[in-house]
């Protein structure tokens, strides 16, 4: 079952804040970052594993709700480069191996 | 930079044809899995390999098909391409342990005509 991600789209001016949310109607035993940009290959940002931790990495941070089958990240005072598509993954098992599968992206746009 | 390696990086094939896209995994790393991405959609699951041996499949076809090296290099073979084959093809190595981070390679662009 795909992660539904919201907003699918998101526009900012630089300096701003947004939240990107990533829900499951499946438990969820942990929950991947990632960012892509335009015709490049999605880049690791940081993973979740249940127990509600938060993480951070520089301005971006994620927290995870095992209850509630959702993780959201977090980018603060936003960089243009902060600009792509990002996508959530959520981890299940199939035939013994480690799948991801990823929600339809939210594409942020940062402009100056 | 994440080590792995995809080529070619882009490929026009009509429809039919066989295609071979190959990945070379990040260093230390035993695990590949393959994924499919339409254009505007995330990546899509097909198939995972460990140790030479397919470990999991997603919903996808026989007609893709694939090979993993003794050096964990990998290969995704596409047989009677279909235009729906059209897909940026993203190979990800990993360690193969559970939620372990897998870093992608940069892609192989493929246009089915």
């Amino acid at each position: 079952q795909q992660p539904v991600q919201s907003p699918q789209a998101v526009i900012l001016r630089e300096g701003e804040d947004a939240v990107i949310n990533c829900s499951s109607s499946k438990a969820l035993y942990s929950v991947h970052w990632y960012r892509q940009k335009h015709g490049e290959a999605p880049v690791f940002l940081m993973i979740l594993l249940k127990g509600g931790e938060q993480k951070g990495h520089e301005k971006i941070s994620a927290s995870f709700n095992e209850k509630k089958q959702q993780s959201s990240l977090y980018l603060t005072a936003s960089q243009l480069s902060y600009s792509g598509t990002y996508f959530c993954g959520t981890e299940g098992i199939i035939q013994g191996a480690q799948k991801l599968v990823f929600g339809q992206g939210t594409r942020l746009t940062i402009n100056p | 930079e994440t080590g792995v390696t995809q080529s070619p990086t882009h490929l026009i094939k009509t429809r039919g044809q066989q295609v071979t896209l190959r990945c070379s995994s990040q260093s230390g790393h035993n695990t590949v899995s393959w994924y499919q991405q339409a254009l505007g959609q995330g990546p899509q699951f097909i198939f995972q390999y460990y140790r030479e041996e397919e470990n999991g499949r997603g919903n996808f076809p026989p007609r893709f098909s694939g090979l993993q090296f003794p050096n964990y290099s990998s290969e995704l073979n596409v047989n009677a391409l279909e235009l729906d084959d059209s897909a940026l093809y993203l190979c990800a190595s990993s360690s193969g342990h559970k939620q372990e981070t897998q870093y992608f390679g940069p892609g192989t662009r493929l246009l089915v005509l």
